[in-house]
């Protein structure tokens, strides 16, 4: 089935360091989304990236999806203390019946060094 | 805000057990997922229903089943417990129909251990 392969599985900064996690597919993905997961928490939704080579940004949070749409990448400018969690990419291979699955990566977490 | 409530926050249980895990959301979304989430593995997809009544099995679905009786609860249930099950399990909600908006909305997870 559909894989998604996110890279690197650790990586801890010092603050005000950049951060880049990093996410890959075999196949096509028709959109791919990201979250954010706190220590102790559950994912929260941050963005989704549609079209090809589409770039957004979140203040700090620069999210592309490449141009063959089977890569994406999360990059994080000066990271902050309240940057600390996992990240994970989550992609749509298909649509069924109006449920949208979502495969998602293995995850990145982030710790930081104040 | 899109609430999602899960039954419990932790449970113990024993091998063999019954288990029921429930999911309750109140803003009227169609679909439903159960996921479990285990370190390096990030989140696996275990059933999901985009309707009442309806299920679908997802990349994981051995020694799983669900119900979905009502629109807004999703039950996860495990025929019988065994220790490879030990897991934090959390639920999720989304807007159905195809539309490219569709956030995954989740509850707070069960960490459900068993001995």
């Amino acid at each position: 089935g559909q894989q998604v392969m996110q890279i690197p599985q650790y990586q801890h900064v010092q603050e005000g360091e950049d951060f880049t996690t990093y996410c890959n597919s075999s196949t096509t993905l028709s959109n791919i989304q990201w979250y954010k997961q706190r220590p102790g928490g559950h994912p929260v939704f941050l963005i989704q990236l549609v079209k090809s080579g589409e770039v957004k940004k979140q203040k700090r949070l620069t999210f592309q999806f490449g141009e063959a749409k089977k890569n994406s990448s999360l990059h994080i400018t000066a990271t902050q203390t309240t940057d600390v969690g996992t990240y994970f990419c989550a992609a749509s291979p298909e649509e069924i019946q109006g449920a949208q699955k979502l495969v998602f990566g293995q995850g990145t977490r982030l710790t930081i060094n104040p | 805000d899109v609430k999602v409530t899960q039954s419990s926050r932790y449970l113990v249980k024993r091998t063999g057990e019954k288990v029921f895990l429930e999911c309750v959301q109140d803003m009227d979304h169609e679909n439903m997922f159960w996921y479990r989430q285990d370190p390096g593995l990030g989140l696996r997809l275990i059933y999901f229903s985009y309707d009442v009544k309806m299920k679908e099995k997802g990349d994981i679905p051995e020694g799983y089943s669900v119900s979905r009786e009502k629109k807004e609860r999703f039950s996860l249930i495990l025929e019988s417990a065994s220790t490879n099950q030990t897991s934090m399990y959390l639920c999720a909600t989304t807007i159905g129909g195809m539309r490219s908006y569709n956030e995954q909305f989740f509850g707070p997870g069960t960490r459900l251990t068993v001995l």
